[in-house]
């Protein structure tokens, strides 16, 4: 079975220059989630989409950060502008449940972004 | 190809009683191994791993690395129905010139009274 996918999995860029980064769920996973991990801290849930619907985003910093999921598939979430304190591993993680509901998680390998 | 294999998916034990979680893994250049308490939605960071023998401890929660055998235990002491949650272990690694963490399929322990 083929898990999350995503890309790229580094990234360097200088503070106030734009990234996006790109994740493919796991076929069939009707949610997706999006996490902001830095180092030795647990994820921070950025945003939770059902299909192509946003669930929660109640943590996403929506001045700068950005996320879609148009086809209910695969998704993108962009940082403009990005700030030092963006460096982090990026999730994404999906799961089965057709309801907003708590379900096994499947992660991705991350995307490890730092700002210079 | 980067590998986490937990053990086991799923177990079910009384209150009070004591569990190991198994976590085994395959990875290119090994960074750190890592755990996770997932109950709702983000999981919970437990400990992170570098060196082998070393054990972490915090409160009834305890872990230990082999980097030899390539394996990390996760134990609970004392174990309340407030432990019941899938318990993921990941490892960082740099493989294939991507840095990039592995995902265990994780345990999920349910705690009865």
């Amino acid at each position: 079975e083929a898990g999350v996918a995503q890309s790229p999995r580094y990234k360097i860029i200088e503070k106030r220059q734009s990234v996006a980064f790109w994740c493919n769920p796991i076929s069939g996973h009707a949610t997706l989630y999006w996490y902001q991990q830095i180092l030795g801290q647990g994820p921070k849930l950025l945003i939770q989409f059902q299909n192509n619907g946003v669930v929660d985003d109640s943590q996403l910093p929506k001045d700068r950060f950005s996320a879609e999921r148009l086809k209910g598939v695969d998704s993108t979430l962009k940082i403009q502008p990005a700030k030092l304190e963006d460096s982090a591993v990026y999730l994404c993680a999906s799961s089965l449940a057709q309801t907003a509901s708590t379900d096994t998680q499947y992660f991705g390998p991350g995307t490890r972004l730092t700002v210079l | 190809e980067d590998k986490v294999v937990q053990s086991p998916l799923s177990l079910v034990v009384h209150e009070g009683d004591t569990v190991t979680l198994n976590c085994s893994y395959e990875v290119t250049n090994f960074r750190s191994l890592l755990w996770y308490k997932q109950e709702k939605k983000a999981p919970t960071f437990l400990f992170m791993l570098t060196s082998s023998g070393i054990e972490k401890k915090s409160g009834r929660l305890s872990s230990i690395l082999d980097k030899k055998e390539l394996f990390s235990i996760l134990n609970i002491t004392a174990t309340q129905t407030g432990d019941s949650a899938v318990y993921l272990c990941a490892v960082e690694g740099s493989g294939g010139g991507a840095d990039g963490l592995t995902f265990g399929k994780g345990t999920h322990l349910i705690i009865q009274p």
